[in-house]
This record gives structure tokens, sequence and C-alpha cells, in this order.
């Protein structure tokens, strides 16, 4: 049983679209991190939001914590090739336990 | 080595047979975990270390699973008695911070088929 929900779970796009993953929960996570992990690798971290309302940008990602620290977006401009992949939301609770969510498979074609 | 080092990274098992997965995290990480990945699925708690001890293991399937990291860091997953449903990728990560917002540092997995 996994806590956290994301959606799309499979999503393909031409490169130069954008995107939004989300990743819903009915859990309060004191944070809350993006990961993302290509075939036969584990995941690899890309952003980690702390505050309620957070917003942050790196490039072309952009990663928003909801206000009631349940959810989370991550926004994707201009998709390019190398953004594909798995993504992966988690959240971590009180016990400093890391909680993913079901995963959102992306492919950007050429 | 620099990364978490799991082995082995494949390994076909018969039904009924047990098994073990070794994790060696970064040395001086405090904190390790263990989670189960299906394809294409996120990974699914296991259990949770900080230095040896086993502080949640709410997640293990069933009494067949055990963890243990008797010395604080190599970690080994052992399955007995294994099941078809028991195959999946398992993925140790290891983090050097006790409180919130640590990063995990994964490894590669050890890609569990059971026959």
């Amino acid at each position: 049983t996994q806590l956290l929900e994301q959606s799309p779970q499979f999503l393909s796009i031409q490169e130069g679209e954008n995107l939004t993953v989300y990743c819903n929960s009915s859990s309060v996570f004191s944070s809350l991190q993006w990961y993302r992990q290509e075939p036969g690798e584990g995941p690899v971290l890309l952003v980690t939001v702390v505050t309620g309302g957070e917003v942050k940008k790196l490039k072309r990602l952009t990663f928003q914590f909801g206000d009631a620290r349940k959810d989370s977006s991550l926004h994707i401009t201009a998709a390019q090739t190398g953004d594909t992949g798995l993504y992966l939301c988690a959240g971590e609770n009180t016990g400093n336990q890391f909680y993913f969510g079901t995963g959102t498979s992306l492919t950007v074609i050429p | 080595g620099a990364g978490v080092s799991q082995s082995p990274r494949y390994k076909v098992a018969k039904r009924g047979q047990d098994v073990a997965l070794r994790c060696d995290p970064i040395s001086g990480h405090v904190s390790l975990f263990w989670y189960q990945q299906a394809l294409g699925q996120g990974p699914e708690f296991l259990t949770y270390f900080q230095n040896e001890a086993q502080l949640d293991k709410s997640g293990l399937p069933s009494d067949r699973f055990f963890a243990e990291r008797p010395e604080g860091s190599v970690s080994t997953l052992k399955i007995q008695r294994t099941q078809q449903e028991d195959s999946a990728v398992y993925l140790c990560a290891s983090s050097f911070r006790l409180t919130n917002t640590g990063e995990l540092f994964f490894g590669e997995g050890s890609r569990l088929t059971v026959l």
C-alpha cells in the first residue's frame, strides 16, 4: 500500500511540449522529494521541498509543495528526450521514513 | 566505493529457496532503507535502520522477510522460502542525516526472479 498517488501513471509527449505530474496524499509530510529513475538504476534526487506553498525551480523543472504539505506537482517546460524516465515523489514522515509515490513513466519522443 | 553497492545485481531462485541480498551503504551514512520495487512502479518501503537499530519493519510483507545491520554499516535482507510474488527489484538507500530532508542515495538494486 502506497501513501502517495501520482498521476498520470504514463505520459508520452513530443519534444518541446510542457507537462505536469501530480503527487497526492491524505497524509501530511514534513518534507517531500522528487526523484528520477532510469532503467536498471536507482532513483536520483531532483529536489527537496519543505515548506507548505514552497516553489522551487531547477532550469526547466518547477516543483511545488501544497499549502497543507499533502501534495506536490512537478512541471517540465519544453521537454527534452533526456527527460525520459520514471518520476517519483517521496514523502518523509515525522519518523524520518520515506514513502514513495506510485510513479509516473515519462517518454519524450523526438 | 563512493556509492551504495548492492549484491548480487541479479538473482534467480527456485521457489522455496532462501536468498540473501547485501547492501553496502556510503561510509558514515547513519540511515539505511530497504525498498521493494515492481516494474514501472514506485518503490515500496520495507524497513529502516538508524545505525544498527531497526526502527521500523512495518513494510516487511511477511515473517519470511528479515533484515539486519549488526554493526551499523553493511545490511542484509534475507528472504526465506521464496515465493513467485517475491520477484522484484530490491533497492537499498542510505542517508547521512538523522533528521528530515536528508537525501537518499540508492544502489542499483538487486533483481530477484523466483521460478
